[in-house]
């Protein structure tokens, strides 16, 4: 089945611990993305791929890292996680040049 | 600055009536206009798009209407139905790189 698996879904830690969330595509595809999802916001890009090793700033990447070492993994760091962070996470991912996405189910993250 | 705007966070009809969410956009570079639908606990799934050099789309009971002039999109659903229920996110793109709105709650009731 083709999908995008993000793990974990849920995840409650505290400020300052660094931590990972993974995304995962059996699709191929080039292109990758995360966002996050906030009430009144709508969903908001943080950092995108469109390959491996080629990672660029959405449009809320403060406090966020990605890299893209394999085409089929994008993970998301939080280095040093805040309160302001406590969000809904989707990753996602497509054919470059394509107009549409396939997301993942979404990682609820809680910084305490 | 939101690129793509839903301004009404939700919307409430009847079943078998229809549903008219809307959308509007600032950038007229945007050349295909998306829907998408949110259950609780998933991620947004694709609905239905439309191409900018198209003003109407149909895929069964949901059509997409794009008016360019006004930069706006609607997304009529007919009937609804109470498995409409979700939040439908509206999205404009230009290759992949996608904007989105902040979401209209549906609630379709029985």
């Amino acid at each position: 089945e083709a999908q995008v698996t993000q793990n974990p879904r849920y995840l409650i830690t505290v400020t300052g611990k660094k931590l990972t969330v993974t995304c995962s595509q059996n699709m191929n595809h080039e292109y990758m993305s995360w966002y996050r999802q906030d009430p009144g916001l709508g969903l908001r890009q943080i950092y995108y791929s469109m390959n491996v090793e080629v990672t660029d700033k959405g449009d809320v990447p403060e406090g966020y890292k990605v890299s893209r070492k394999e085409k089929r993994n994008f993970p998301l760091i939080l280095e040093s996680p805040s309160p302001n962070q406590t969000s809904l996470y989707f990753c996602a991912s497509s054919w470059l040049g394509a107009n549409g996405y396939t997301f993942g189910s979404g990682t609820r993250l809680t910084v305490v | 600055d939101q690129q793509v705007k839903q301004n009404s966070p939700s919307l409430s009809v009847q079943e078998g009536r229809i549903s008219i969410l809307n959308c509007d956009y600032t950038n007229s570079m945007f050349d295909y206009f998306l829907w998408y639908k949110k259950y609780p606990a998933e991620g947004p799934t694709f609905l239905i798009s439309i191409s900018s050099i198209k003003d109407k789309n149909e895929d069964g009971r949901f059509t997409v209407f794009l008016n360019k002039s006004a930069k706006h999109l609607s997304l009529h659903i007919v009937p609804s139905q109470p498995g409409d229920s979700a939040v439908y996110f509206c999205a404009a793109s230009l290759h992949n790189d996608m904007r989105f709105g902040a979401g209209t709650r549906l609630t379709v009731k029985p």
